[in-house]
């Protein structure tokens, strides 16, 4: 079974700061990784899939990148409305399998 | 595109529970579903999937305990709990579409598995 690992678990950053979050798999998994954002209290949002396609609706400051086993999330400059908890997902083999999460703060 | 979860409650180890979540927005029939589940304070964990054939696959730690299945006339996706454990506690989300990444969620049913 292929093993996500996010990094770090707990992130602390300033409005406007560039904000990178960091994923890897156990194996190669090529582009099949999706990114997720949930907020407290609510169900998860999809952000990124194939690793760097921005879903429809997700503002631009939103992107992913990466390939085979090490991805990134990156938010050009955060905004208050992301403080949140990210989530990443290999769909590449079965069981599917989600990352523990990182999660994002304003200082 | 909606999702919407029922059938969650509070329940005896050992015993069972069937989830329901309504699907409408989208042809139902043409897409496979899954169901997710978040333990309190705890991140995601993928449970089953079901293909739009009705194919299924599942995580190891409910395999021969849940059984996914899906009714196209009524658009509903179904979780049927059975022998229930307290580590299976959680919210229970169903998501979509299609076999790959959850482009749509509905928005969680609890299930409490206590004596």
């Amino acid at each position: 079974d292929i093993q996500m690992t996010q990094s770090p678990s707990l992130l602390s950053a300033s409005v406007g700061d560039r904000v990178t979050l960091s994923c890897k798999a156990s194996q190669s998994i090529y582009n099949s990784l999706a990114w997720y954002q949930q907020k407290l209290g609510e169900a998860p949002k999809l952000l990124i899939y194939s690793a760097n396609s921005l879903q429809t609706g997700i503002p631009s400051r939103f992107s992913g990148s990466g390939y085979g086993t090490d991805f990134t999330l990156t938010i050009s400059s955060l905004q208050p409305e992301d403080v949140a908890t990210y989530f990443c997902h290999q769909y590449y083999s079965w069981p599917l399998a989600l990352g523990s999460g990182t999660k994002l703060k304003i200082k | 595109v909606q999702l919407v979860e029922s059938g969650g409650g509070l329940v005896q180890p050992g015993k069972s529970l069937k989830l329901s979540c309504s699907a409408s927005g989208f042809t139902f029939s043409s897409y496979g579903m899954h169901w997710i589940r978040q333990a309190p304070g705890k991140g995601l964990d993928w449970v089953a999937y079901i293909s739009s054939s009705s194919g299924s696959v599942y995580t190891d730690a409910v395999k021969g305990r849940f059984t996914i299945s899906r009714d196209n006339a009524k658009n509903t996706l179904y979780l049927q709990l059975n022998s229930l454990k307290s580590e299976d506690t959680a919210i229970y989300y169903c998501a979509g579409r299609g076999p790959y990444y959850f482009d749509y969620w509905g928005q969680g049913v609890m299930v409490t598995v206590s004596s």
